[in-house]
C-alpha cells in the first residue's frame, strides 16, 4: 500500500538550534497535513496544505509543499523545550478522498535545554 | 478537553474477553476515524464513518467490529484479540472537505 515517509526518524539538538523534518511520497499528493504528538499525547492538527509550492508560516514554523507535489517540510527556527514531540505529515492522494489520510511514518523531536 | 472523548483511557483484556471502545465528539463533524498507533509504526487507518456510513474498512481484522449509531458516536467492538493488537487507538473527527481531524486523547490497550 501507500507509503508515505519521513526523515529523519529521530533528531536530538540543544535548545535554539534549528529543526527540520522530510515529508516524502512516491506517488503525487493532494492535501498535506501536519500534525504534532507530545509524548504520552495525542496527535493535534498544526496546519494544511493545498497549492503546490505553497508556503505558510506559524510563529517559529514553516510549513513548505514542494512544486512536484510528491513531497513537504516543516521547519522550526529556535527550537524550544516546548517543541519536543513527534511530528507527522499526514496526506490525501492525488485524487482520492480527503478525508482518508495517510499518516507519515513521523519524526520525533528531542530537545535539550 | 478536545471535544473528541475517548473512553476508557486504559484497557487490560484477555484474549477471550469481549471489551468495547466508546468514542463521542461534540464539534459536530460529520466524519469519524479509528486509527491504530503502535511502537515503531505509524498510525494505521481502520475505518471511515461518513455520516454514519462506512466508507472505509482498511483490511481490518473481524475480531474488531466498529459500530457508528450516529455521527456524533463510534465504537470500537474488541473480542478475541491477540497480544500484537495492544495499542494505542485512536478515534479523531473531522468536517468532510479536506480539513483537519481533532484526535480524542486515546485508549491505550493491552491484551494479556
Amino acid at each position: 500500500g501507500q507509503q508515505v515517509m519521513q526523515i529523519p526518524q529521530y533528531q536530538h539538538v540543544q535548545e535554539g538550534e534549528d529543526f527540520t523534518t522530510y515529508c516524502n511520497s512516491s506517488t503525487t499528493l493532494s492535501n498535506i497535513q501536519w500534525y504534532k504528538q507530545r509524548p504520552g499525547g495525542h496527535p493535534v492538527f498544526l496546519i494544511q496544505l493545498v497549492k503546490r509550492g505553497e508556503v505558510k508560516k506559524q510563529k517559529r514554523l514553516t510549513f513548505q509543499y514542494k512544486k512536484k507535489k510528491k513531497n513537504s517540510s516543516l521547519h522550526i527556527t529556535a527550537t524550544q523545550t516546548t517543541d519536543v514531540g513527534t511530528y507527522f505529515c499526514a496526506v490525501a492522494l492525488y485524487g482520492g478522498a480527503t478525508n482518508k489520510l495517510i499518516f507519515g511514518t513521523g519524526t520525533l523531536l528531542a530537545v535539550q535545554p | 478537553e478536545t471535544g473528541v472523548t475517548q473512553t476508557p483511557r486504559h484497557l487490560v483484556m484477555g484474549m477471550t474477553n469481549k471489551k468495547s471502545l466508546k468514542c463521542e465528539q461534540h464539534l459536530g463533524h460529520n466524519a469519524m476515524y479509528w486509527y491504530k498507533q503502535s511502537a515503531k509504526k505509524p498510525l494505521e487507518l481502520m475505518f471511515v464513518y461518513n455520516f454514519k456510513e462506512q466508507t472505509e474498512n482498511n483490511s481490518v481484522p473481524s475480531r474488531f467490529s466498529p459500530e457508528c449509531p450516529n455521527s456524533s458516536h463510534l465504537f470500537l467492538h474488541l473480542h478475541t484479540l491477540q497480544p500484537e493488537d495492544s495499542a494505542l487507538y485512536l478515534c479523531a473527527s473531522s468536517q468532510n472537505g479536506g480539513y483537519g481531524y481533532t484526535f480524542g486523547s486515546g485508549t491505550r490497550l493491552t491484551v494479556v
